[in-house]
């Protein structure tokens, strides 16, 4: 089983709409968690961390479940230039040297059109 | 404003040769990550290192090596290139610490062909 698994779509959603993405995990001792956005041909960049009290940045809202080993996303009011890979994150502690390894999930896609 | 550099965008190599890929940082950062990304696939861990001379396998380290005698850089070696090996090859950098934002930055990657 994948370490952190994720919904590939692609989502295909109008503007204006809100979508949400959601992706699991399966190390119950990861400490840290984001969600990164892709776009074509580019590197991952941050687009916002994830706490267990849920976070917000405007249009975009993370949670997490530690519980359930579950976190998602929702983007409200998308906007054209939202389309991009949308990448979940999560940070287990690897046992050498005490670090935190960044796993990704494979990623999922969104379609945001006119 | 943070950066990881590396060394080449793009770059077309021969079945059997040597090739570098070089990677810097200038955060300051212990961890160093090298990752390959496929379609469909996503990223793939291939070597990380969290200190000077230390390095660890990831996931699909087999044909691959690496170098880290500085900080700041760290290296990746295809031994002896295959068509297998084209891919877009992401370096990364992050703190090791647990209190700080652990998110891990990236340089923006070099395509690689091997033909």
């Amino acid at each position: 089983r994948k370490e952190v698994e994720q919904d590939p779509g692609p989502f295909n959603v109008p503007e204006g709409a809100t979508v949400a993405f959601n992706c699991t995990y399966s190390n119950s001792a990861s400490q840290s968690f984001f969600w990164y956005r892709q776009d074509c041909r580019k590197e991952p960049k941050l687009l916002m961390s994830v706490y267990s009290s849920g976070n917000e940045d405007g249009r975009f809202t993370a949670q997490l479940n530690r519980a359930s080993q579950y976190i998602s996303l929702l983007i409200r009011d998308s906007k054209l230039s939202d389309s991009a890979t949308y990448l979940c994150v999560v940070n287990p502690l690897h046992a050498s040297g005490g670090s935190y390894i960044p796993t990704f999930g494979r990623g999922t896609s969104l379609i945001v059109h006119p | 404003d943070v950066k990881v550099t590396q060394s080449s965008r793009y770059l077309v190599k021969r079945t059997g040769e040597k090739v570098f890929l070089e990677c810097v940082q200038d955060m300051d950062h212990e961890n160093m990550f090298w990752y390959r990304q496929d379609p469909g696939l996503g990223l793939r861990l291939i070597y990380f290192s969290y200190d000077v001379k230390m390095k660890e396998k990831g996931d699909i380290p087999e044909g691959y090596s690496v170098s880290r005698e500085k900080k700041e850089r760290f290296s990746l070696i295809l031994e002896s290139a295959s068509t297998n090996q084209t891919s877009m090859y992401l370096c990364a950098s992050s703190s090791p610490r647990v209190d700080a934002n652990t998110e891990a930055f990236f340089g923006q990657g070099t395509r690689l062909t091997v033909v």
